[in-house]
Formats: structure tokens, sequence, C-alpha cells
């Protein structure tokens, strides 16, 4: 069974700092990896996917990387903004033919003034 | 561009009190819906998936059912709620292959009494 692992549940960074959050999966076999910011309260915003084929994506001051032989993501925010504080989630397909995405629990990100 | 909605935005029912949760997405056609819960410390969790009219699947054994009577309606329902039904259910639309990316909407809090 696949599981999807975030880690720190919280983090807490001053504003303009560079950050890396992680998420870790454990079967190789997966198809993409999503990654989803949600605010309290609120749904779940997509922020970058990354097909199995694929190394990285990029979006503004976001870069997403999948490491697949080492069950591995990252989510790097460049200059982070107190608008970002929210909580990051990351979600694994397994299968191509799957319509489960298995989701992490969350990093909770707070960005100090 | 393409907008999904979801009603109400917040509901509080007692226990054994039926359920209705919408979504409707607009502007896209034979989109694959979806059906996620979200309870307190735990991921999101996959409850159904409808590829097309009238085709539900669902992902764990549970009080609910779904249904698509149209193209791009989703319904949520429950004849008897349980306390356990609690959550914050959110609804997500994708377009074609199941690894395409996912679209969330913006939820509904259920609280059962």
């Amino acid at each position: 069974k696949q599981e999807v692992t975030q880690i720190p549940a919280a983090l807490s960074v001053p504003e303009g700092e560079n950050l890396v959050l992680n998420c870790s999966f454990t079967d190789s076999a997966i198809y993409n990896l999503q990654w989803f910011r949600q605010d309290p309260g609120k749904g779940l915003t997509s922020l970058l996917l990354i097909q199995s084929s694929q190394r990285e994506q990029t979006s503004g001051r976001l870069n997403a990387s999948l490491d697949k032989s080492s069950g591995r993501s990252t989510l790097y925010i460049a200059a982070s903004q107190p608008g970002d504080s929210a909580t990051y989630l990351c979600a694994a397909l397994l299968g191509a033919g799957s319509y489960q995405l298995t989701f992490g629990k969350g990093t909770k990100l707070s960005v100090i003034p | 561009s393409q907008t999904i909605h979801q009603w109400p935005a917040t509901l509080v029912q007692p226990v054994g009190s039926p359920l209705s949760l919408e979504c409707t997405v607009e502007g896209t056609s034979n989109p694959n819906l979806y059906w996620y819960r979200q309870a307190a410390g735990r991921g999101l969790q996959l409850l159904f998936y409808s590829v097309g009219i009238g085709q539900i699947s669902s992902e764990v054994p549970q009080n609910l059912s779904a249904s698509r009577p149209q193209d791009r309606q989703f319904i949520l329902s429950s004849k008897k709620l349980l306390l356990s039904d609690s959550g914050f259910y959110l609804c997500a639309w994708g377009q074609g292959a199941s690894y395409n990316e996912q679209f969330f909407g913006p939820g509904t809090r259920l609280t059962v009494l």
C-alpha cells in the first residue's frame, strides 16, 4: 500500500528565506506527484504536477523535484513571503489506470514578517 | 476558464439525518469527478470517483453514496448520518486520463451532532 509522508508537520521561517518541503513515498512505481496548497478552511490549490518521466517542474518562485528511485519529492520555495503561509500537501498517483491520489498529511508553513 | 462549485459551504446536521452535498463544474465537458473527505488529524481520503454520467466507483466502504445525474454534477449523499461522517468534504475534477492534474473546489464543512 502506498504511503506518503511529509516531514516536518510544521515549519516556521523568517520572511525572505529559501526553504524546502519534503515528501516521501513508499512505492517508487508512482505515475505522478502533485503539490497543493491549502489555506485554513479552504479547498486545495494545485501548485505543480510532476509526471513520472519528469525530474522537476517550476512555477514562479516554486520548484518541485521528483526522485522516484529514492522515493522523494521536494518543493523549493524561494524568497518566502508571509502570503506563502499555508499547509502544503503532496499527493502521489500510483499507476496509469489509478484514479486514487494518496495524500500526505501536509506541512504547515508559517512565514514570519 | 473552469470553475468548480460546492454547496453548502457549511452544514450542521443531527445524527440519523439525511445528507446531500452538491458539486458542479463549469467550463469543461466530460470531466472526471472526485469526492474526498478530510478528517481532523488525517490526510485526504478519496471516497468516490466518476468518469462519466451514472458511473460511480467507491474507494472505501462507508455510510455514504454518490451519484452523477449530469455530466458536470456530482452529488454525495447519506440516508442516515453518523458522528464519524463529520469532516471537510472536497470535490475535485480532472480532464482526460487519470494521471492529469486534479483541481479542487472550496469544500463543505460538515458537523454531525
